[in-house]
């Protein structure tokens, strides 16, 4: 069965510490994405990733940046916490050939920033 | 701006019923439209995908309508069960390279045995 593994379901951080939300695929898919899910506010795309290295800055990156150095992995940066980014965090990957697949994402990390 | 809007009030069904969702949008002209599906602290999962060329698709007992005209999709789930209960979103995407695609904030369904 296709996965992707979020490292974390539950996280707690204090405020200014600096927090890693890992993401692994084991699908061999080129696209990774984080969002962020707020209750009222949906799915919000942080982050990008088409290639290896690649990044592109979703709809609210500020006080985030990503890394991706395997094409498996991509990683979530959170430089300095602060409660505002206590959410659900999504990790989703997919297949760009056709368009016509879905998302896979993982299970989330709830983080809670005190 | 881009705007996709679900009825943000529960739907509540007898089971057996049919459920329809709705989803409309505003200011986008998606190439594809996505559905799924969320439970409670799970991640969405992938239900079913419909094309811009495309009027209907169907899966088991799961339909999708799409709209261009009216910037409307409608996912109709037949003889519904207490088991299909769960929060349902779509997503659109554009026509590009990444696939990006913007959700949203879906509407719960429960089903009533």
């Amino acid at each position: 069965d296709v996965k992707v593994t979020q490292s974390s379901r539950y996280l707690v951080k204090r405020t200014g510490e600096k927090v890693f939300l890992e993401c692994v695929q084991d699908m061999d898919h080129e696209n990774m994405f984080w969002y962020r899910q707020d209750p009222g506010l949906g799915l919000r795309l942080i982050y990008f990733s088409y290639d290896v290295k690649m990044k592109e800055k979703g709809d609210i990156p500020e006080g985030y940046s990503v890394s991706r150095e395997k094409k498996e992995r991509f990683s979530l940066i959170l430089e300095s916490a602060s409660t505002n980014q206590t959410s659900m965090y999504l990790c989703a990957s997919s297949d760009p050939g056709t368009g016509g697949f879905g998302y896979t994402f993982g299970s989330g990390t709830r983080l809670t920033v005190v | 701006s881009q705007k996709i809007e679900q009825n943000s009030e529960a739907l509540n069904i007898q089971e057996g019923k049919t459920a329809t969702l709705t989803c409309n949008y505003t200011n986008y002209s998606p190439a594809y439209l996505q559905w799924y599906r969320q439970d409670p602290g799970r991640g969405p999962v992938f239900l079913l995908l419909i094309r811009e060329n495309e009027k209907e698709k169907r899966k088991e007992r799961l339909k999708v309508t799409f709209d261009t005209t009216l910037k409307q999709s409608l996912f109709h789930i037949t003889a519904s069960q207490p088991a299909d209960s769960a929060t349902y979103l779509c997503a659109l995407g554009a026509t590009s390279g990444t696939y990006k695609y913007i959700f949203g904030t879906g509407t719960r369904l429960k089903v009533l045995a």
